[in-house]
């Protein structure tokens, strides 16, 4: 069982839609939870960082951590074709360990205009 | 922003050769940074972790002879590719953090092919 499990798609959906990604993970350990958005061929991008459960807000993406269900969400509303790419979760644990990060497979989304 | 350049973006070399790509992380220090690699459609799997003046660690499975990893300034940190075959071909990424922020920020990838 890999230690982040998360649906690789891929997703499609038409602009304007709401687009909710998710991932579950095995190891309670993970305390920092990460949204990365990575275009083809490239590295990723940041878009949302968070610390044990809660919500984060940044525009119209929303990031949701449920630890006690180990259970991380991305939502992003009002979806344009630009947000059209791969996105991971990522998570890490504190301490020494927590620049190593341990990724999802990523999720392949597509909005069509 | 937090910015980190990799070099070179692509490379195709011989079998048996070497390939060096580099790692800077442009407007900060750091003093730690990390390689990872990715096959197509696959996530990014951590290769080793690179310290600044001291040797670097590799994860469970990792060649470290083969993945050498240099951490020579604040600045700069190089993986080389020894004597490469073509399983060794893939996406290399580099990561580091600049300490006023949370979260890593990641270099634009090595795409490596070996023929």
């Amino acid at each position: 069982q890999k230690e982040v499990e998360q649906d690789p798609g891929p997703l499609s959906v038409p602009e304007g839609a709401i687009v909710s990604l998710n991932c579950t993970y095995s190891n309670s350990a993970f305390q920092y939870f990460m949204w990365y958005r990575q275009y083809s061929r490239k590295g990723p991008e940041l878009l949302m960082y968070t610390y044990s459960s809660g919500n984060k807000e940044d525009g119209r993406f929303t990031a949701q951590v449920d630890k006690s269900s180990k259970y991380i969400s991305l939502f992003i509303r009002d979806s344009q074709p630009s947000d059209s790419a791969t996105y991971l979760c990522a998570m890490s644990a504190g301490g020494t360990s927590y620049g190593k990060l341990t990724f999802g497979q990523g999720t392949i989304l597509t909005v069509h205009p | 922003g937090a910015v980190v350049s990799q070099h070179p973006s692509w490379v195709i070399c011989k079998s048996g050769t070497s390939v060096k790509i580099e790692c800077r992380s442009l407007d900060f220090q750091a003093t730690t940074m990390f390689w990872y690699r990715q096959f197509p459609k696959q996530s990014l799997m951590l290769m080793a972790t690179s310290n600044e003046g001291s040797k670097a660690t590799y994860e469970q499975g990792v060649e470290k002879d083969k993945f050498l990893i240099n951490h020579a300034s604040l600045t700069l940190s190089t993986l080389t590719v020894t004597s490469a075959h073509p399983e060794d071909s893939s996406f290399y990424i580099c990561s580091a953090r600049d300490q006023g922020n949370y979260g890593y920020t990641f270099g634009s990838g090595t795409r490596l092919t070996v023929v």
